[in-house]
């Protein structure tokens, strides 16, 4: 079943949020192949964060992840406006099996 | 620079097979799989299965066995998603990844409209 994420977060620009991505001991808990997606309404999703915590070229420091046993992390610091949109986490879950969380959608106040 | 291109929107009646194209560039194909995910108006991603591009294994979600076939054309560099027997809750935006344990590039989406 899909990944618990909350559905929905807001920040001040300049502040931090904090987004959680909660699974099982079958997907999350067991593995390090956890990835973060940010999406703009009517666009594909974009990679920001995978393998727990490492950032694809290109994307801010802004953005950083972290796990701890079945409940994932991403942090977004210094919120711009450009930063509302919505996160997906993304885990392996087995079996040559992923699992996507339900989305968080993010504004910026 | 790495590109997936995907084929144009489709209107489906119900019952009826889709199948959609995502054509690759900027890398060595075989390197890479592609997984396929969709999302439905206004609803989350979900991701529907997996393909090897090297040597065509694939893995589906249990939600869409016996009624999606992915595969492969490695001349040109295109993977392709069937999904048949159609029905209104299949109506989605469909995108192909490249996966590589994440899913690093993706596709522009291909939205399918299932409707009488």
């Amino acid at each position: 079943s899909a990944l618990t994420q909350p559905a929905s977060v807001s920040g001040s620009p300049g502040q931090s949020i904090t987004i959680s991505c909660t699974g099982s001991s079958s997907d999350v808990g067991n593995y390090k192949l956890l990835s973060w997606y940010q999406q703009h309404p009517d666009k594909a999703p974009k990679l920001i964060i995978y393998e727990v915590n490492k950032r694809p070229s290109g994307v801010s420091n802004r953005f950083s992840g972290s796990k701890s046993g079945n409940t994932a992390s991403l942090t977004i610091s210094g919120l711009q406006a450009e930063d509302e949109a919505d996160y997906y986490c993304c885990s392996y879950g087995g079996l040559s099996t992923w699992v996507f969380g339900g989305g968080t959608k993010l504004t910026v106040l | 620079q790495v590109q997936l291109v995907q084929s144009g929107a489709e209107l489906k009646t119900p019952g009826a097979s889709l199948k959609v194209s995502c054509k690759a560039s900027g890398y060595t194909f075989s390197t890479y799989g592609f997984s396929w995910v969709r999302q439905a108006p206004g609803q989350g991603l979900e991701w529907m299965g997996w393909i090897s591009s090297y040597n065509g294994n694939t893995n589906y979600a249990e939600k869409f066995q016996g009624r999606v076939t992915m595969t492969t054309d490695t001349p040109t560099t295109t993977a392709y998603m069937e999904l048949r027997s159609l029905i209104s809750d299949d109506t989605a935006v469909y995108y192909c990844a490249r996966d590589r344990d994440y899913f690093d590039y993706w596709g522009q989406g291909t939205l399918v409209i299932v409707s009488s």
